[in-house]
């Protein structure tokens, strides 16, 4: 069945950095864009970051815009995300999720568990 | 600036209602609408993509509709496992936003 695996978060301090992971199975990774998205405690779902499946086409939202970087390795089945400048207001799970922009759309059809980033001195 | 608009915030409900959300675009999105559930603790799970497509293995109670501005999820009968918070999300292309939510609460 499809999984997918997020890892790497913790206890930075504001301006450090941090790099997630996610690791994916059960699917063929290379044949699908992959996102991410954080929420913030009591918040909704905040969409972050989108990469194609070739890793060519990349998209960001605007509050991570210049400070965070997507990136994926289809051999390990894993997605990256690096954050940098990191701020309080970072605080929040991040997630991974598939896109199946192939077969039916621009929808988040499968999401990880999560991995919890708090930013604080 | 666009925004997704979802109420109520809260709804209070029993098992077996027929139960209604409403989510609202600041301007057309045609279908390209979604809805998630996420239950405390846990990940958002898909329910609904393209205003009215039921994604695999959701029950069939859940239904959506509506198109350009206005939306809703519907759940038929109520059931103890749908108390949670429900959220639409707008997607075209990489354009894309959520609602803020409906926590879907027992009366």
């Amino acid at each position: 069945q499809v999984q997918l695996v997020e890892s790497g978060g913790g206890l930075v301090k504001p301006g450090g950095s941090l790099r997630l992971s996610c690791a994916a199975s059960g699917f063929t990774f290379s044949d699908y864009y992959m996102s991410w998205i954080r929420q913030a405690p009591g918040k909704g779902p905040e969409w972050l970051s989108y990469i194609s499946n070739g890793g060519d086409s990349i998209y960001y939202g605007d509050s991570v815009k210049g400070r965070f970087t997507i990136s994926r390795d289809n051999a390990k089945y894993s997605l990256y995300l690096h954050m940098d400048s990191l701020r309080a207001e970072d605080t929040a799970v991040y997630y991974c999720a598939r896109v199946p922009v192939y077969s039916s759309g621009w929808q988040l059809d499968k999401w990880g568990q999560g991995t919890r980033v708090t930013v604080s001195s | 600036d666009f925004q997704m608009t979802q109420f109520p915030s809260t709804l209070s409900a029993s098992v077996g209602d027929r139960v209604t959300i409403t989510c609202r675009a600041s301007q057309s999105i045609s279908i390209w609408l979604a809805w998630y559930q996420q239950r405390p603790g846990k990940a958002p799970k898909l329910l609904i993509y393209k205003a009215s497509s039921l994604q695999s293995g959701v029950p069939t109670r859940f239904s959506g509709s509506g198109s350009g501005t206005e939306f809703t999820l519907t759940i038929s009968s109520l059931q103890p496992d749908d108390f949670a918070t429900y959220y639409c999300q707008h997607y075209n292309n990489y354009l894309t936003a959520f609602g803020q939510g409906t926590r879907v609460e027992i009366k």
